[in-house]
């Protein structure tokens, strides 16, 4: 099956920086990468994900990329603010199928 | 839309009795899934459904475990009987066509004693 491997794991950035996340995948035939952000005690919430017919996608402070050739993508949160501090997930899901391959999650703390 | 629907949102109980979660997903979509959720372990999926179907429960930890949805609506996961090792964060999350987002409810927290 899919495996998938994040980094960092902890993460601390200046409010205001920039803030990446990376995640690779096994399957080649995954294609479909949506990340997730749980902040303490609540449920994860989709922020924004991506397809494998596409190289980048952006919403407002939040991009994601993708590069199938090395079956790697990454979040890129810019301008971070302090309500951003939360554990990210990426996942990935194979085509045709319903099940997602969680990464191991990334707690990111904005130091204000 | 509500979103997911998920019950008890807490539960504390003593180690042998039974505990039954319940799901009620988004209208409309056809797949739901149990993840369980530790310090220890992440997020782990337990067992999901397409239309109804159980297609894949490897993630069930062992015979304690059972998972049923009788209708399109509905979904019950139950430990019987339960240990304190099952204490975690339970969600539930609906989905529809494969390739698109699954949606999580609000989970249930189980402590056993």
């Amino acid at each position: 099956g899919e495996n998938v491997e994040q980094h960092p794991s902890t993460l601390s950035v200046q409010e205001g920086d920039s803030a990446v996340i990376k995640c690779t995948y096994s399957d080649s035939a995954s294609n479909y990468f949506p990340w997730y952000k749980q902040e303490l005690g609540k449920r994860p919430q989709l922020i924004i994900d991506i397809r494998s017919n596409v190289g980048e996608k952006k919403d407002q402070r939040i991009a994601v990329t993708l590069n199938k050739t090395a079956k790697h993508f990454s979040l890129h949160i810019t301008e971070t603010q302090p309500e951003d501090s939360a554990v990210y997930f990426c996942a990935a899901s194979i085509k045709d199928g319903n099940q997602f391959y969680f990464g191991t999650g990334t707690s990111l703390t904005v130091i204000p | 839309d509500a979103g997911v629907i998920q019950s008890p949102r807490h539960e504390v109980t003593e180690m042998g009795q039974e505990v039954t979660l319940r799901c009620k997903p988004i209208s409309g979509h056809n797949s739901l899934f149990w993840y369980r959720q530790t310090m220890m372990r992440g997020l782990e999926l337990l067992i999901y459904f397409n239309n109804n179907v159980p297609i894949d429960d490897s993630g069930m930890p062992e015979d304690r475990f059972s998972a049923k949805m009788p209708n399109a609506s509905f979904s019950t996961l139950k430990i019987q009987p339960s240990e304190p090792r099952d204490s975690a964060v339970y969600f539930c999350a609906s989905g529809g066509l494969a390739g698109r987002a699954q949606y999580f409810g609000p989970g249930t927290r189980l402590l056993v004693l």
